[in-house]
């Protein structure tokens, strides 16, 4: 079986500090993991995905994360926050593989809210 | 840029009544996904077809829930009769292949669904 933990539901910063959001991974296998951004009234949107390469995985818009198997996390983070990274942080896990039928699981989210 | 497509973006509905969502996947994509999201919480994944085949519909409420896509295109997602605790948005995203290792999901805008 496999969960995916996101440790806080509301993080706050300050426009131009660092973002740090907390996401823990259970998984039965080599997982999958990923990191998705839903904007108000839109779709959401793929930041970054780990598969097994680097565990080190830079996305769009600046976010990186790190895979962390011994410590079973996969955190996202940026250097510095622009008010436009205001919005609501999924992460993802899949049980992996080529196969069509890997099991996806959805965090419950993270609200970023950007302080002027 | 290819979008994912749904209608409608909004429905109101009374508890007993019947609905239906559309979707319209990227061209060329054969995996399909419907998903419902209960405000505040992630994702959860109903059904996933592969072409007009269903993968997983594993937590599909099959008592009054249906989904088809009948020439591996379109598909429709139907709720008889709604229940007050349908309310939410219904998402739907397709990908290439269905695998998560190799492939992207888009996400449509979705439907928010509500139930009086």
């Amino acid at each position: 079986a496999q969960s995916v933990t996101q440790l806080d539901s509301h993080v706050s910063v300050s426009e131009g500090t660092p973002v740090l959001l907390r996401c823990n991974y259970s998984s039965s296998y080599s997982p999958s993991l990923f990191w998705y951004v839903q904007h108000p009234n839109k779709g959401l949107q793929l930041l970054l995905k780990y598969t097994s390469a680097a565990t080190l995985v830079k996305g769009i818009n600046g976010f990186e994360a790190e895979f962390k198997k011994s410590e079973t996390s996969f955190h996202l983070t940026k250097p510095s926050a622009h008010m436009s990274d205001a919005a609501e942080y999924f992460c993802v896990v899949s049980d992996g593989g080529y196969s069509s039928a890997s099991k996806i699981i959805f965090g419950s989210g993270t609200r970023l809210s950007i302080r002027p | 840029e290819a979008e994912v497509a749904q209608s409608p973006r909004y429905k109101i509905t009374e508890k007993s009544q019947a609905v239906a969502f559309w979707c319209d996947p990227i061209s060329g994509h054969a995996t399909l996904y419907w998903y419902r999201q209960i405000l505040g919480q992630g994702p959860e994944l109903l059904v996933q077809f592969q072409d007009e085949s269903v993968v997983d519909d594993s937590q599909l409420p099959k008592d009054r829930f249906s989904a088809e896509r009948l020439k591996g295109v379109d598909s429709t997602l139907k709720i008889q009769p709604a229940e007050l605790g349908d309310s939410a948005m219904y998402l739907c995203a397709s990908s290439f292949s269905g695998s998560l290792f190799t492939d992207t999901q888009y996400f449509g805008p979705g439907t928010r669904l509500t139930v009086l």
